[in-house]
């Protein structure tokens, strides 16, 4: 099966400005997730959707930070205005349940100048 | 508060040398552990986990992991180390019911030829 797939691999972008990061699911997965990793800390949670639905968006930053799932099968993560503490490592995860363990992508280096 | 701990940030052994990472986590509720991987330029494998049951998991590429409940860890071993083993690795922990995830900050292991 196709793995959880995330675009772009890197974006440099300058403060201010807008970035959308995409996430593609491994089909059939309705659980998503997006964590974050800032340089040499710990990965950690923003948000989940179950299908479209967000069911726990504890972890989101502040409101800079949006995130849909269109039609319970990708998902966007925008930031906007993006801010320097924004430059991170942004992965996305799929699984069908909790028990199994989380599928990752390969993540998406935010860089914000 | 819910936390993991790996207290290593580089390990550095040569290649044939056995190998123990580090995890310790602070958690109310019964854990599920979790270790993974980041090779460099690919996302996060899972390489074993653990909810219930025998306390010594085996994992994929020869990987194992001990759950010791007394000492609060699941340290990750390996009996003889690869060169392609280099990498970093993460703990994480979970509990019966909920999809969230708390990383440690991660350990980098370096293998010398």
């Amino acid at each position: 099966e196709a793995g959880v797939t995330q675009f772009p691999s890197h974006s440099v972008i300058e403060k201010g400005q807008t970035v959308t990061l995409r996430c593609d699911p491994i089909s059939g997965h309705d659980n998503l997730y997006w964590y974050r990793r800032v340089m040499g800390k710990e990965i950690k949670f923003l948000l989940h959707f179950v299908k479209e639905s967000k069911q726990d968006e504890s972890g989101m930053p502040n409101n800079r930070f949006l995130a849909e799932r269109t039609g319970g099968t990708y998902s966007t993560l925008k930031v906007q205005p993006a801010e320097l503490e924004d430059s991170g490592v942004y992965f996305c995860a799929s699984s069908q349940d909790y028990r199994g363990g989380y599928t990752f992508g390969s993540g998406t280096r935010l860089t914000v100048v | 508060a819910q936390s993991v701990t790996q207290p290593d940030i580089h390990i550095t052994v040569s290649e044939g040398a056995s190998l123990e990472l580090r995890c310790n986590y602070s958690y109310g509720a019964t854990p599920y552990l979790f270790w993974y991987v980041q090779s460099p330029g690919q996302g996060l494998q899972l390489l074993l986990k653990y909810f219930s049951g025998d306390t010594l998991v085996q994992g994929i590429k020869g990987f194992e992991a001990e759950f010791k409940r007394s000492q609060s860890s699941f340290n990750l071993r390996k009996p003889s180390v690869h060169w392609s083993d280099a990498a970093e690795y993460f703990c994480a922990v979970g509990a019966s019911g909920t999809y969230k995830y708390i990383f440690g900050t991660g350990t980098r292991l370096k293998v010398l030829a």
